[in-house]
């Protein structure tokens, strides 16, 4: 099945500041999801992006579908974006989601 | 719009005995989803339905996890009996249909002791 695998690990960010997050994945997709799980466990789906650029506030998502990756932009970064960022994708031959290990963001005030 | 619900939120059992989660999707949902999640680990896919039928149940363990979705609604996920590697959180998800926006529930944290 498809293999998805996220970097950094572990991120801390100073209030304000702007991050980037990597998603790489190991087949052609036609699903990729981005998700935000809070520090209580709950997981909100943040973007719907097999391929293309979208915003949403201060993040926003890139998915280059022929060269197998994502990116998840945070910008000015807040204390309530800390949590784990997943991201999710499914590839053109499978039927299910797949998840990537994750990245935990700690945004320092 | 009401969420997904799952219950219970948690659960503490000894090994071997048996336990039962319940999750009710989001109205009008076809395709229901049960992930479990190790502390420290993405969201593992245990099964996916469309309305009543499994569409993947491959990393199940058949020996001891049984899913059912009987009138294409909600949901039960049963583990018997229970080891202590099945400690983890067990996450409910639905979407319109396969390949659309999954949406979580709060999850039902299990601690095998």
């Amino acid at each position: 099945g498809i293999q998805v695998e996220q970097s950094p690990p572990d991120l801390i960010l100073q209030e304000g500041a702007n991050s980037t997050l990597r998603c790489n994945f190991s087949d052609s997709v036609n699903n990729l999801q981005w998700f935000h799980q809070n520090p209580w466990g709950q997981l909100i789906n943040l973007f719907y992006i097999p391929s293309g650029t979208k915003q949403n506030g201060r993040l926003s998502a890139t998915t280059v579908a022929t060269e197998r990756y994502s990116l998840l932009y945070i910008s000015s970064s807040q204390t309530t974006d800390s949590g784990v960022y997943f991201c999710a994708a499914k590839g053109a031959a499978g039927n299910k989601l797949t998840f990537g290990g994750g990245t935990r963001v700690l945004v320092k005030p | 719009e009401a969420g997904v619900a799952q219950s219970p939120r948690y659960k503490i059992i000894e090994k071997r005995q048996s336990v039962a989660f319940w999750c009710n999707p989001i109205s009008g949902h076809a395709t229901l989803y049960w992930y479990q999640q190790i502390l420290g680990q993405g969201p593992k896919l245990l099964i996916q339905f469309q309305n009543n039928g499994v569409v993947d149940d491959s990393q199940l363990p058949k020996d001891r996890f049984s899913a059912e979705r009987l009138k294409g609604v909600d949901s039960t996920l049963k583990i018997q009996p229970a080891k202590l590697e099945d400690s983890a959180v067990y996450l409910c998800a639905s979407s319109f249909r396969s390949g659309n926006t999954i949406y979580f529930g709060e999850g039902s944290w299990l601690t095998v002791v």
